[in-house]
């Protein structure tokens, strides 16, 4: 079945950088794209970026633009986020998601990883 | 960026009733773009309606969506326990995802 696993919980200072990473199995690797949301504790859910894995190209949220850098690796199959500058903002749970080219909408989703953001 | 605002915040409602939910746009939203989610509790979101008002694989059809322009609904009938979950609807446009702020359904 399809399935994207995302790498384990994480804690990092303020102005650190962070890098997690999302498998994915189940399909052919660069016929989706995959995307990177967040929701922060008890908060809605907000997109940051995404990459076509079939041809490394991303698409970032202009309020991320200069802090963000998705990227894949056929190879594996994965995908990975690099977010910098890290303030308390960030304590967020990250998810990867899987999109349909052109569909717009999110599906399966990873099962989340906790970026905790503190001194 | 288009906001979308989700009311009511929360919905308190017994089984089998019938839920409402709604979604407004900032500006106008391309139906094809616009999705509904459900997220429980310590889960991520699962993706319900896309398109405005297609169910997606699995969905049982006591979940509709309809609307254009501005008004999106979500509508979950026949209650059932297991439908207790936040609701958040979604759109592209302008070359960004925005996500509403979401309805807490509580089944009674």
């Amino acid at each position: 079945q399809v399935q994207l696993v995302q790498s384990g919980t994480e804690v990092k200072r303020p102005g650190a950088s962070m890098k997690i990473s999302c498998k994915a199995s189940g399909y052919i690797f660069t016929t989706f794209l995959i995307h990177w949301l967040r929701q922060a504790p008890e908060q809605g859910l907000e997109w940051l970026g995404r990459i076509d894995p079939s041809n490394g190209h991303t698409h970032y949220s202009r309020h991320f633009q200069n802090r963000i850098t998705v990227t894949s690796d056929t190879s594996t199959s994965t995908v990975y986020m690099e977010l910098s500058s890290l303030s308390s903002e960030d304590t967020a749970i990250y998810y990867c998601a899987r999109e349909i080219p052109e569909t717009t909408w999110f599906d399966p989703w990873g099962q989340g990883v906790l970026v905790t953001v503190s001194s | 960026d288009i906001v979308l605002t989700q009311s009511p915040g929360t919905l308190s409602l017994s089984p089998g009733e019938r839920a409402t939910l709604s979604c407004r746009a900032s500006q106008s939203v391309n139906t094809n773009y616009l999705t509904w989610y459900q997220q429980k509790r310590g889960r991520a979101p699962r993706v319900l309606i896309y398109g405005t008002s297609r169910r997606a694989t699995g969905i049982p059809d006591r979940f509709s969506g309809s609307g254009s322009g501005t008004d999106f609904t979500l509508t979950i009938s026949g209650l059932e326990p297991e439908d207790s979950a936040v609701y958040y609807c979604q759109q592209y446009g302008s070359a960004l995802y925005t996500f509403g702020q979401g309805t807490n359904l509580e089944i009674k």
